[in-house]
């Protein structure tokens, strides 16, 4: 596609509930690369994708988050028993491989725990 | 690991000064910085980034400079429009152990006065 795609773009949901949060990563992009932005703050770092190799999940703040890149290309991040410091806007970005400069982000998924 | 402090929080300038927003990192390995900007509602953009190996990069209206041995950079718009009112983020991206995670700082609020 033109650009990475994200969705949906809103969610509320009831706390205790799971939410899946999807990534479509611009075509060809290797890199995929998933952060958080709270409400007024900055962009946290959650998981990292290259290719085949192993991600990098150190930015994952418990294990009540996981995420998935299915064949190279979409990938899913998943919340279970969502909490109310879960809202935020759950950001999705790629790049042509791990190591290219430019990152190009989505318009992101904002969620919203109530 | 990596730490970004981006300065100030807010910022307001008359349409047509200047604004300079600045950006320091810890780890001396980062090799490249980029700046982002984010609408209401919208993921971040590219707006202008440096590789460690240039001490400055302009285009049009938006330069970006690099101290390495201080590790700051800093961005500066000139002639600034109501346009460039938006929340920019400075990033670092350090390497280590291969992977590419983006370090970003906590975002200046821009506010160009007409």
């Amino acid at each position: 596609g033109a650009g990475v795609s994200q969705s949906p773009s809103n969610k509320v949901t009831e706390k205790g509930k799971d939410v899946e949060l999807r990534c479509d990563p611009i075509s060809g992009h290797t890199a995929l690369y998933w952060y958080r932005q709270s409400l007024g703050q900055g962009l946290e770092f959650l998981i990292y994708f290259q290719g085949n190799s192993a991600p990098d999940k150190s930015g994952l703040p418990s294990d009540r988050f996981s995420a998935e890149r299915t064949g190279g290309s979409v990938s899913t991040l998943t919340i279970q028993r969502t909490q109310q410091e879960d809202s935020a806007v759950y950001l999705c970005a790629s790049s042509f491989r791990g190591g290219s400069d430019t990152i190009y982000f989505g318009e992101g998924s904002w969620l919203t725990v109530v | 690991g990596e730490n970004v402090e981006q300065h100030p929080s807010t910022l307001s300038v008359q349409e047509g000064d200047s604004a300079v927003i600045k950006c320091t990192y810890s780890d001396s390995a980062s090799n490249y910085f980029p700046w982002y900007k984010q609408e209401l509602g919208k993921g971040p953009q590219l707006i202008i980034d440096i590789r460690s190996n240039v001490g400055e990069k302009k285009d049009q209206r938006i330069a970006v400079t690099l101290n390495k041995t201080a590790k700051h950079f800093s961005l500066h718009i000139t002639e600034t429009q109501p346009e460039d009112s938006a929340v920019y983020f400075c990033a670092a991206r350090p390497v280590d152990s291969g992977t590419y995670k983006y370090i970003f700082g906590t975002g200046t609020r821009l506010k160009v006065l007409a």
